[in-house]
């Protein structure tokens, strides 16, 4: 079992949809936890960053991490064609010791929103 | 400079053959790290950087991979007798201070034909 499981998708929404994308995680030690986006033959931009449990809303996009369910989820609303792309959670844990800010990727998600 | 750059952006070499991958991070970022992307795949870690030592090299697939840093800056990925399996996107990304999300570069479309 990998430590961090996403849905690859893909999906496939109309413009100004609400998104939902998810990732659950094993590792009771992750206590970072982020969203990048990429886009095709791009590498991963960073999106949300987000510390422990709770929420993080940055214009149409909100983060919300339940360490309680190991689970964490980005929100797009009011989607646009510019938001196709794959997006990718990533977690950490604790800091020091030898993998200190190493992050551990989900599979990714391919997300189209079509006009 | 303004982002990570990687050199070169796309690679075709024949099995058996050296490649070279070249990273250059944000000027100041401590923090180096090399991933690699396979199609329909997530981003495996292969080794991390904090200046010019590298900590956790526990990625690395095989002895055919090794990397280096210089200088704190530059870094370079070198894979020995490719492989076709070696055939992925090499990503790499520097950050300042950990912990605070990285920045990637636009990495190095490996083929190994």
């Amino acid at each position: 079992q990998k430590e961090v499981e996403q849905d690859p998708g893909p999906l496939s929404v109309p413009e100004g949809a609400i998104v939902s994308l998810n990732c659950t995680y094993s590792n009771s030690a992750f206590q970072y936890f982020m969203w990048y986006r990429q886009y095709s033959r791009k590498g991963p931009e960073l999106l949300m960053y987000t510390y422990s449990s709770g929420n993080k809303e940055d214009g149409r996009f909100t983060a919300q991490v339940d360490k309680s369910s190991k689970y964490i989820s980005l929100f797009i609303r009011d989607s646009q064609p510019s938001d196709s792309a794959t997006y990718l959670c990533a977690m950490s844990g604790r800091g020091g010791g030898t993998s200190y800010g190493k992050l551990t990727f989900g599979q990714g998600t391919i997300l189209t929103v079509h006009p | 400079g303004a982002g990570v750059s990687q050199s070169p952006s796309n690679k075709v070499t024949e099995k058996g053959k050296d490649v070279e991958l070249r990273c250059d991070p944000i000027s100041g970022h401590t923090a180096l790290y090399w991933y690699r992307q396979s199609l329909g795949q997530g981003l495996e870690f292969l080794i991390y950087f904090q200046g010019n030592s590298a900590p956790d090299k526990s990625g690395l697939p095989s002895d055919r991979f090794s990397a280096e840093r210089t200088g704190g800056s530059v870094s370079t990925l070198t894979i020995q007798r490719t492989q076709q399996e070696d055939s992925a996107v090499y990503l790499c990304a520097s950050s300042f201070p950990v912990n605070y999300g990285y920045t990637f570069g636009s990495g190095t479309r490996l083929t190994v034909v």
